[in-house]
């Protein structure tokens, strides 16, 4: 298994300002993965976060909105830019081991007025 | 592509009762496939996985999981439901390829006394 933390687990802000949400790992892993859950909803794949370059954003996601860093191998952050009311959700860090499975964090849940 | 359709969004049982979830999935490769659960105000767990080694699959908390490539079927069983298997579960199909994992839309289930 692999144990990770993320902050903060929830916060409210407000619309048109920024958060960073942080994801730590207790041990190296080459990728790790940012999920947006919205309310009532399934996951989907914000981007993924590689060591030593851009993360690759999946359709529907951009840099300029969600921009992420990636400084080592246990560390990453996920920032939501200029948020409004639709960007409130579960977002989720994940990592996926040799052995196959994903593992995610506990989620931080954002809430935008 | 893959995808993964979950048939029942919403599944309500009583406590010591059996418990089906049905998933089934589409893949153009041998796929892993994943159950997890989420409890309210938690990360994802992974309950079980089947990745082409035996096809009942058993997992935590007394789950299991059968795959039937002839139905494209992965329906997750408990023989007898507790009040704290009360959560949501997702069905997730993997083509193996790093990082490229599909979320089924959840299955809502309620446990009652």
């Amino acid at each position: 298994s692999a144990v990770i933390s993320q902050k903060p687990s929830r916060d409210i802000c407000q619309r048109g300002t920024s958060l960073t949400i942080q994801c730590q790992v207790d041990s190296q892993v080459t990728m790790m993965f940012w999920y947006r859950q919205q309310p009532g909803q399934s996951l989907t794949l914000i981007a993924t976060a590689n060591q030593g370059s851009e993360a690759t954003y999946e359709s529907g996601f951009v840099i300029d909105k969600f921009p992420i860093s990636r400084p080592n191998l246990t560390f990453s952050t996920l920032t939501v830019s200029n948020m409004s009311p639709e960007d409130s959700s579960i977002y989720l860090c994940s990592v996926q081991r040799n052995t196959g499975e994903l593992f995610f964090g506990e989620g931080s849940r954002l809430t935008v007025l | 592509a893959q995808s993964v359709t979950q048939l029942d969004s919403h599944v309500s049982v009583s406590e010591g009762t059996p418990v089906l979830l049905r998933c089934n999935y589409s893949s153009s490769y041998s796929p892993s496939l994943f159950w997890y659960v989420q409890h309210p105000n938690k990360g994802l767990q992974l309950l079980l996985k089947y990745t082409s080694a035996a096809t009942l699959v058993k997992g935590i908390n007394g789950f299991e999981a059968e795959f039937k490539k002839s139905e494209t079927s992965f329906h997750l069983t408990k023989p007898s439901a507790h009040m704290s298997d009360a959560a949501e579960y997702f069905c997730v199909v993997s083509d193996r390829s790093w990082g490229k994992f599909q979320f089924g839309a959840g299955t809502q289930v309620v446990v009652t006394p």
